[in-house]
């Protein structure tokens, strides 16, 4: 049981430059989440998927589109990449049901510079 | 605006002491709060919840402690262990199923030998 994986664990981009993050869980979890987290700040939401097929706005979406290929893997893309968007990315993963109380699962991050 | 606040960017303690980390909130909707322990260069890990129909949480070592009127949440660990030394983020959600969390701006917790 791997978890929650990231891939890459490091990047180091150009501004302009395009990427994607890569996601994957386990755990037969039906919803996936990313954030990012600076220095200083908590965990902001930028993206998560309820369920397969399903995707929703967080808290700071704006540079960000995600893609919740299957019920494993979910991915976050920047299509052209900013300074600001320099942070650490955490993906996560949960069992949401309607009366049950779970806890989110994360991954290690994702380091991202932008130059 | 910042719906969940830690207004302490770190705390030091001796170990076998208390440690008391504290969390306040805006948001009257959130329902369901967590901290999460998180070591450098790893993701945050669950430590402990509490629902909002419960004013106290123990497990093991830790207690959560929630007081709904003043929108104020605590975490207690005793004994402090020099392993506890981490950046505890306090966390809240609408929903009891505990997702869409907020995150407050962590706690850097150092305990000393």
């Amino acid at each position: 049981n791997a978890g929650v994986t990231q891939t890459p664990k490091f990047q180091v981009l150009k501004t302009g430059q395009s990427m994607t993050l890569q996601c994957a869980q386990d755990m037969n979890h039906n919803s996936m989440y990313w954030y990012r987290q600076d220095p200083g700040m908590g965990l902001r939401l930028i993206y998560y998927s309820a369920s397969e097929g399903t995707t929703d706005k967080g808290e700071v979406p704006n540079g960000y589109n995600v893609s919740r290929l299957n019920k494993r893997e979910f991915s976050l893309r920047l299509e052209s990449a900013a300074p600001s968007q320099t942070s650490v990315y955490f993906c996560a993963s949960i069992w949401t049901s309607g009366t049950a109380t779970d806890t989110q699962y994360f991954g290690p991050g994702t380091r991202l510079t932008v130059l | 605006d910042q719906q969940v606040k830690q207004n302490s960017p770190s705390l030091s303690v001796q170990e076998g002491r208390i440690s008391i980390l504290n969390c306040d909130y805006t948001n009257s909707m959130f329902d369901y709060f967590l901290w999460y322990k998180k070591y450098p260069a790893e993701g945050p890990t669950f430590l402990i919840s509490i629902s909002s129909i419960k004013d106290k949480n123990e497990d093991g070592r830790f207690t959560v402690f929630l007081n709904k009127s003043a929108k104020h949440l605590s975490l207690h660990i005793v004994p402090s262990q020099p392993g506890d030394s981490a950046v505890y983020f306090c966390a809240a959600s609408e929903e009891t199923s505990g997702s869409r969390l907020t995150f407050g701006e962590g706690t850097q917790l150092t305990v000393n030998p």
